[in-house]
């Protein structure tokens, strides 16, 4: 089975900082990467998928790179909406989940 | 428009039974594998099952083989998830979500349904 580790399980930061996640995979999965946005009470919600690339009306500010094991998951400036907890999800071979990150105000 | 809904959830005692389902619609059902996703309080997510589009193929996550069951009926746009021999560890929310491709990521999720497993 293919491990998801991800760095920092929680964060603090401010307004307009930029936010960084890693997510690392314990065996290659190319770029078949996804990261996820839930906030408290509901669903994820899907911000990007093949490792790089925004679903449609996501905010230009997130952003995410990365092939093989290593992936970075990227907030320009976070805004007050972006408090929440974010997850990556390899789908190689169907779908392991990260532990999550919490975004949370400094 | 996309949209999930889960029903079944709620309060089971310890070895009990459950059956959970998610009705679809507002896309062509029969075309997409779906998922089954858990949540327990405060935790992480965790892919719990997944089912091809036609039935044929059922992959489950190792720690719950042979307690769970995942099926569907492409008639009534209808997935479920057949829960056997809870435990106080299955209680969580389950979300269904609808893969993008085969057994790929997940653009849509329903609200999600709470299992409770308690004495």
């Amino acid at each position: 089975d293919i491990q998801m580790t991800q760095s920092p399980s929680t964060l603090s930061a401010s307004v307009g900082d930029r936010v960084t996640i890693t997510c690392r995979a314990s065996q290659s999965i190319s770029s078949l990467l996804a990261w996820y946005q839930q906030k408290p009470g509901k669903a994820p919600k899907l911000l990007i998928f093949r490792a790089s690339i925004l679903e449609s009306g996501v905010p230009s500010r997130f952003s995410g790179s990365g092939s093989g094991t290593e992936f970075i998951f990227t907030i320009s400036s976070l805004q007050p909406d972006d408090f929440a907890t974010y997850y990556c999800q390899q789908y190689i071979a169907l779908g392991t989940f990260g532990q999550g990150t919490k975004v949370e105000i400094k | 428009e996309v949209q999930l809904v889960e029903s079944g959830g709620g309060l089971v005692q310890p070895g009990g039974s459950l059956r959970l389902s998610c009705a679809a619609s507002g896309f062509t059902f029969s075309n997409y594998w779906m998922t089954w996703v858990r949540q327990a309080p405060g935790q992480g997510l965790e892919w719990v099952a997944t089912i091809k589009e036609d039935g044929s193929n059922k992959y489950y996550v190792d720690s719950l083989k042979g307690r769970f069951t995942i099926s569907r009926d492409n008639a009534k746009n209808s997935v479920y998830l057949q829960m056997n021999s809870l435990r106080v560890e299955d209680t969580a929310v389950y979300y269904c979500a609808r893969d993008y491709g085969s057994g790929s990521y997940y653009a849509f999720w329903g609200q999600g349904t709470l299992v409770t497993v308690s004495s």
